[in-house]
């Protein structure tokens, strides 16, 4: 299957500072990326859908300000936690497809500790 | 919204024996239903899916069935062995949802040696 990178793998950041995670769809064009947060023993919340070229489309109780998205690029969708805080500390995972309705394909996600 | 229900949460089988996880979902629009294996600290990987037009499909040890009248769906693992272990999560995703992924709560798998 298609193969989705995900960077970093592990991030410790400070309290206060922002850290930024890159997804890449690296053998295919996705016009559209999917960010998702996973708790602990939890199932995939979907942050939002990162699409090339123009907005993201934040889900319900997402803070646009506080998670940045730019989708740059066919095969590059960025993340940034702005002014991170120790609840910021998550499992961060991209998927992306090669057309809208046909399957997914994940990064292996980014844990993130913000101390 | 689409919302997915998955049950059982946790699921303990003796290595040989079958396993199945079942799914419902809410909107009738969804026409994609993934099935993805998650281990720790790696992101999920899709093991099979299927599409509303086929009710069942197979693939070696794992089968998925579907019913688009009742809305159900169920993952099948045959001959379990210890390396099926995980998390398993069911997931749907149509048109009208925008073709977002929406995933049920996860089942975690423990097969026994």
């Amino acid at each position: 299957g298609a193969v989705v990178s995900q960077h970093p793998s592990r991030v410790i950041c400070k309290s206060g500072t922002s850290v930024k995670i890159e997804c890449r769809s690296l053998d295919f064009q996705a016009t559209t990326m999917f960010w998702y947060r996973q708790f602990p023993k939890k199932s995939l919340m979907l942050m939002a859908t990162s699409n090339e070229g123009s907005k993201a489309t934040y889900e319900q109780g997402v803070e646009k300000d506080k998670f940045l998205i730019n989708h740059a690029s066919l095969t590059l969708s960025t993340l940034t936690v702005t002014s991170a805080h120790p609840e910021d500390s998550s499992f961060y995972i991209c998927s992306a497809r090669v057309t809208l309705n046909t399957e997914a394909f994940f990064g292996q996600g980014t844990r993130l500790t913000v101390v | 919204g689409e919302n997915v229900e998955q049950h059982p949460s946790t699921l303990s089988v003796q290595e040989g024996d079958s396993a199945v996880i079942k799914c419902t979902y809410s909107d009738s629009a969804s026409n994609y239903f993934p099935w993805y294996k998650q281990e720790l600290g790696k992101g999920p990987q899709l093991i099979i899916d299927i599409r509303s037009n086929v009710g069942e499909k197979k693939d070696q040890r794992i089968a998925v069935t579907l019913n688009k009248t009742a809305k159900h769906f169920s993952l099948h693992i045959t001959e379990t062995q210890p390396e099926d272990s995980a998390v398993y999560f069911c997931a749907a995703s149509g048109n009208t949802g925008g073709f977002k992924t929406i995933f049920g709560a996860g089942t975690r798998l423990f097969v026994k040696a």
